[in-house]
């Protein structure tokens, strides 16, 4: 069965710092692993999807990379800004649908 | 907007009543899925749906029952919940695994509360 695991579970940064999320997933065998923001009390917005072919993708200040031999995944935000505070999901489909893991809430501070 | 919606936001319900859930999505997909989402826990999944025929029931109590008329509209019924069923439930909507594109959308969630 598929676990999902994400470090730091909480992350305070000063604005303008660069920083690096953690996933980890125990099976290899996935299709796509996905990473999505979250904020207070609402839904889950998509960020970033890795195919399983794929080694990184990018969209703007956002890095995701996926190395599936080592069952792990990064997502880089540079030059970080007060409005990325939120929690940061992984999810990887290995089956019928995504797994995730707990995330990483990030605070950044102006 | 994600493309996806789902009715009421918020809910609050009895023990002994009967209420639904609603999703509905524009994005001409193929799967739906009900997640619940809990304090503390990662989101669970709850529910598959693939062709509209459901393909994953993650070993859910009979007090949640899924439904999916067609491709565009999934819905959750609930009757005799218990506390401990307050959550955020949450849908979403991708094109079917093995797929190309199976990057998967969410609605805003319903927050239910259970008295």
């Amino acid at each position: 069965k598929q676990e999902v695991t994400q470090i730091p579970a909480a992350l305070s940064v000063p604005e303008g710092e660069n920083l690096v999320l953690n996933c980890s997933f125990t099976d290899s065998a996935i299709y796509n692993l996905q990473w999505f923001r979250q904020d207070p009390g609402k839904g889950l917005t998509s960020l970033l999807l890795i195919q399983s072919s794929q080694r990184e993708q990018t969209s703007g200040r956002l890095n995701a990379s996926l190395d599936k031999s080592s069952g792990r995944s990064t997502l880089y935000i540079a030059a970080s800004q007060p409005g990325d505070s939120a929690t940061y999901l992984c999810a990887s489909q290995a089956g019928t649908a995504l797994i995730f893991g707990k995330g990483t809430t990030l605070s950044v501070s102006s | 907007e994600t493309g996806v919606t789902q009715t009421p936001r918020h809910l609050v319900m009895g023990m002994t009543n009967k209420k639904s859930l609603k999703c509905e999505q524009h994005l001409g997909h193929n799967a739906m899925y009900w997640y619940k989402q809990s304090a503390k826990k990662p989101l669970e999944l709850m529910f598959v749906y693939s062709l509209e025929e459901r393909v994953e029931n993650n070993s859910v109590p009979s007090r949640f029952s899924p439904e999916c008329p067609n491709s565009s509209h999934l819905f959750l019924h609930l009757h005799t919940l218990q506390p401990e069923d307050s959550a955020l439930y949450l849908c979403a909507s991708s094109h079917p695994v093995g797929t190309a594109n199976t990057e998967a959308f969410f609605g805003q969630g319903t927050r239910l509360t259970v008295v």
